[in-house]
């Protein structure tokens, strides 16, 4: 059964620091890892990693996979208020379905 | 270009009864992806309909069922609600043999049991 752990469950930062979000993973068949953000119902889609040690990058947000070791991290940098929400790390197996981890839930403090 | 939509936005139902929820999928997309996300944790995967079947299923009981129709809408259905069902039910979908980018997920119905 496919698996999804992250860490840690929440998180309360102060406006400009640096966070980082951990994904670990247990998948049959492997296609991607998706981050998403959940701000009040629909999760939003972030980034999607396929390849190992590739960093994607959007703003201040970037994130990175490690096929071998089955984790992913998502850094925020710079964090602002507008950054509170629960974000979700999911990965897709061979059958095509996401399997999410429980979420990190981040709070900014202005 | 219309996303996913769900309805409806919230509901409350009393232990026992039954409730139907519906999902258009995106434009172009042709399969469904029921998740339940209780409280606090993360979207649990119910299950999936593409060319109107039941292509797999997560570990939900049978009270759990659904359909999708040939315009590729889908609707779950359950039964004899228990409290334990109270979740925020969301509806993805997606284009079969398409990349990870391609879920795109509607904004759920709220769903409370008394």
């Amino acid at each position: 059964e496919d698996k999804v752990v992250q860490s840690p469950l929440s998180l309360v930062v102060h406006e400009g620091d640096t966070v980082t979000l951990n994904c670990s993973y247990e998948v049959t068949n492997f296609r991607s890892l998706l981050w998403y953000k959940q701000e009040k119902k629909a999760p939003t889609f972030l980034f999607m990693l396929t390849s190992s040690g590739i960093e994607k990058k959007s703003g201040r947000l970037s994130s990175i996979l490690d096929k071998k070791e089955l984790f992913s991290i998502l850094n925020i940098t710079a964090t602002q208020t507008g950054d509170s929400a629960v974000y979700l790390c999911a990965v897709e197996g061979g059958n095509e379905k996401l399997t999410f981890g429980t979420g990190t839930r981040l709070t900014i403090i202005p | 270009d219309a996303g996913v939509t769900q309805s409806p936005t919230h509901l409350i139902k009393t232990r026992g009864q039954q409730v139907t929820l519906r999902c258009s999928p995106k434009s172009g997309h042709d399969t469904v992806s029921w998740y339940q996300q209780a409280l606090g944790q993360g979207p649990q995967f119910i299950f999936q309909y593409y060319e109107e079947e039941e292509r797999q299923r997560g570990n939900f009981p049978d009270r759990f069922s659904g359909h999708q129709f040939p315009n590729y809408s889908s609707e779950l259905n359950v039964n004899a609600l228990l409290l334990g069902d109270s979740a925020l039910y969301l509806c993805a979908s997606s284009l079969t043999g398409g990349s990870g980018y391609g879920y795109t997920f509607g904004s759920g119905t709220r769903l409370t049991v008394v």
